[in-house]
């Protein structure tokens, strides 16, 4: 069974960082694309980020590129969003999602509360 | 960036309706588009994939159809638990934008 298990969120003033992980189980997490996507409160989903599964490729969303930082670890099966410069704007619940290999999301985490605020 | 539009925003039925919702691409997409669905306090789910194609899992009354621009998801007969926010999303280029979500609630 999949299992992603994200965590590292909580609250953060603006203009600090945070560093979310996502620690992957139950399928080769070192041959699927991963993804951070985020839901504000009361809002709907947005794509925030993606990794390929050799870490060559990432690719942001234009909301968050050059203060946000993908990445993963393929030896300890962790997903990484490294944030910095954060705005009340990025407070959000942050899901780390799985591609199948059509690059659907079809494995989600339960998310992690990012509140940014001073 | 392709944007996807949903609508109706909310959907007001009874269990045992049938639902019609839309998305629609200010570009074509092919058949790159996926149906999600989302309960509250819950992560989403994937319904259908390359617009009319059920997830692993996903019961018979949920079915997509559309191509090019226009999409929609029917929902055949509402059970209780289906009374939910549904998003779809393209794959057909980055950014993989999602649609605003239109909400089914009960009538």
């Amino acid at each position: 069974e999949v299992q992603l298990l994200e965590s590292g969120g909580g609250l953060v003033q603006p203009g600090g960082s945070l560093r979310l992980s996502c620690a992957a189980s139950g399928f080769t997490f070192s041959s699927y694309v991963m993804s951070w996507v985020r839901q504000a409160p009361g809002k709907g989903l947005e794509w925030v980020s993606s990794i390929s599964s050799n870490a060559v490729g990432t690719y942001y969303a234009d909301s968050v590129k050059g203060r946000f930082t993908i990445s993963r670890d393929n030896s300890k099966n962790t997903l990484y969003l490294q944030m910095d410069s954060l705005r009340a704007e990025d407070t959000a619940v942050y899901y780390c999602a799985k591609y199948d290999s059509n690059a659907w999301f079809d494995s989600w985490g339960q998310g992690t509360l990012v509140t940014v605020s001073s | 960036e392709i944007v996807l539009t949903q609508s109706p925003g909310t959907l007001s039925l009874s269990p045992g309706a049938r639902a019609t919702l839309s998305c629609r691409a200010s570009q074509s997409v092919s058949t790159s588009l996926a149906w999600y669905q989302q309960k509250p306090g819950q992560a989403p789910r994937l319904l259908i994939h390359d617009a009319s194609n059920r997830a692993t899992g996903i019961p018979a009354r949920f079915s997509g159809s559309g191509s090019g621009t226009d999409f929609t998801l029917t929902i055949s007969s509402l059970e209780p638990e289906d009374f939910a926010v549904y998003y779809c999303q393209h794959r057909s280029n980055w950014p993989k934008t999602f649609g605003q979500g239109t909400k089914v609630e009960i009538k």
